[in-house]
């Protein structure tokens, strides 16, 4: 079963325009983490949340945590055609281990 | 460094075939583990590693083994493939030590079971 579960599941945008993907999940955490992924290609690691913040920025790139609403949100800014991917948010159930459950992932395509 | 290697990159078996995935990493990490893909979907965890000499099983682990007998690399074995496990298998690498969560991807292997 999906821990996470994605919202939209797919997003079509203009460059320039902000792009917002929501997570919900289903255990307790420590901490929620965010991936991307371009076509054909491994994962890589955009962004960490813990259990106890509230929200994190690094770059063009936002999260935000609602342990309350076991949900988690991701926006891009100023969206860019090389920001076109699939984004998944991972959570470790509450153990703390580096093994994850991910979600199914929102597909971003960012037209030029 | 190399980070995450995964071979082959492609691969095609038939139904009843076995083969091992290759993984190595050249990070010195302690944890290790693999997934699957399957079209559309998220990544499932398979097997995962904590260290040398302790494996343990993930959510999807029926049809795959795994060993880790050295800290840079995690096999993953079929051991008699099916056509349900056709799909992307990725291999991650992780540290050890408080905060360090950050998984590191290889770029996967491709498999077709006929």
């Amino acid at each position: 079963s999906q821990q996470g579960e994605e919202d939209p599941q797919a997003l079509s945008i203009q460059e320039g325009e902000n792009a917002t993907m929501n997570c919900s999940y289903k255990t307790s955490i420590n901490n929620l983490q965010w991936y991307r992924q371009n076509s054909g290609r491994g994962l890589v690691h955009l962004i960490l949340i813990r259990s106890n913040e509230r929200e994190k920025h690094s770059g063009r790139l936002r999260v935000t945590l609602d342990t309350s609403k076991k949900s988690s949100s991701l926006l891009i800014t100023a969206s860019r055609a090389a920001d076109t991917a699939s984004y998944f948010c991972a959570t470790d159930g509450g153990t703390g281990r580096r093994a994850l459950t991910f979600g199914s992932g929102t597909r971003l395509q960012v037209q030029p | 460094n190399a980070g995450v290697t995964q071979t082959p990159k492609f691969q095609v078996l038939k139904t009843g075939q076995s083969m091992t995935l290759q993984c190595a990493q050249d990070m010195n990490h302690e944890y290790m583990s693999w997934y699957r893909q399957d079209p559309g979907m998220g990544l499932r965890l398979i097997h995962y590693s904590v260290g040398a000499g302790i494996t343990d099983q993930g959510e999807v682990p029926n049809g795959y083994n795994v060993s880790r007998s050295t800290t840079e690399d995690f096999p993953l074995r079929l051991l008699s493939a099916a056509p349900s496990q056709t799909s992307v298998y990725f291999c991650a690498s992780s540290p050890a030590g408080q905060g360090a969560y950050e998984q590191y991807f290889g770029p996967g292997t491709r498999l077709t079971v006929t």
